[in-house]
């Protein structure tokens, strides 16, 4: 079973940002999150990861709380190319056997 | 540096008929991973291979499907004797062997799927 849960759907306005919670309360310490997008049909698209730190890339902002339990993926300007299933990640396994599970993601619609 | 290369990307198959689907992984990349999507769904784990070896085979059917990761060659997956519920997009990853400062911080690198349909 996956190990996060996110609402599975949201708009938001075009060039406004876009704000994906997910929580993953059962977390291990040495576990990573994940994010991935599929658009359409597509193979799903690898967005950003984080440990305990935020991280930012230029696609993406992750902010991950103190106590790891939950995440947030930002998308600073979205735009209508954006619009996704998002995924949020946490690998199961141990060393030499990871996996990821996906759970069913959050919808987003970005609008006009 | 090319992607994660699946073929055929559409195949259509009559009930019975036997389901070829080949994944090339990204060029260094010795570890596959297969996922299967059905219509309006999340994708669901199968198989996770190394060369030569199944590493994780926990979200595999028991019967009719199976798969390799040969020393030469593409991964196969293969699914005999197709039923209509075999339908679906199926997709493949990648990712680079090994650790690093004991954690496995690739992520994976997916195709573009291949969506078998069975008439």
């Amino acid at each position: 079973d996956a190990k996060t849960t996110q609402p599975p759907s949201m708009d938001c306005a075009e060039g406004r940002a876009a704000n994906l919670p997910c929580n993953h309360s059962t977390i291990s310490g040495n576990e990573y999150v994940y994010w991935y997008r599929q658009i359409h049909s597509q193979g799903p698209q690898y967005i950003i990861h984080g440990l305990k730190n935020n991280e930012t890339n230029e696609m993406a902002s992750l902010i991950i709380t103190e106590d790891r339990k939950s995440s947030t993926l930002i998308l600073p300007h979205a735009t209508l190319r954006d619009t996704a299933v998002y995924y949020c990640i946490v690998r199961v396994g141990t060393s030499g056997t990871y996996k990821y599970i996906f759970g069913t993601g959050t919808r987003l619609k970005v609008l006009a | 540096n090319a992607g994660v290369m699946q073929n055929p990307r559409h195949l259509v198959r009559r009930r019975g008929q036997e389901a070829r689907l080949r994944c090339s992984p990204m060029k260094g990349h010795s570890h596959v991973y297969w996922y299967r999507q059905l219509p309006e769904e999340g994708l669901k784990f199968m198989v996770y291979l190394q060369k030569e070896n199944i590493i994780d085979e926990s979200g595999m059917p028991k019967e009719r499907f199976s798969a390799e990761f040969p020393k030469e060659g593409p991964s196969i997956l293969r699914i005999q004797q197709v039923v209509r519920g075999d339908s679906a997009a199926y997709f493949c990853a990648s990712s680079p062997p090994g650790v690093r400062s004991g954690q496995e911080v690739y992520g994976y690198t997916f195709g573009s799927g291949t969506r078998l349909t069975v008439v």
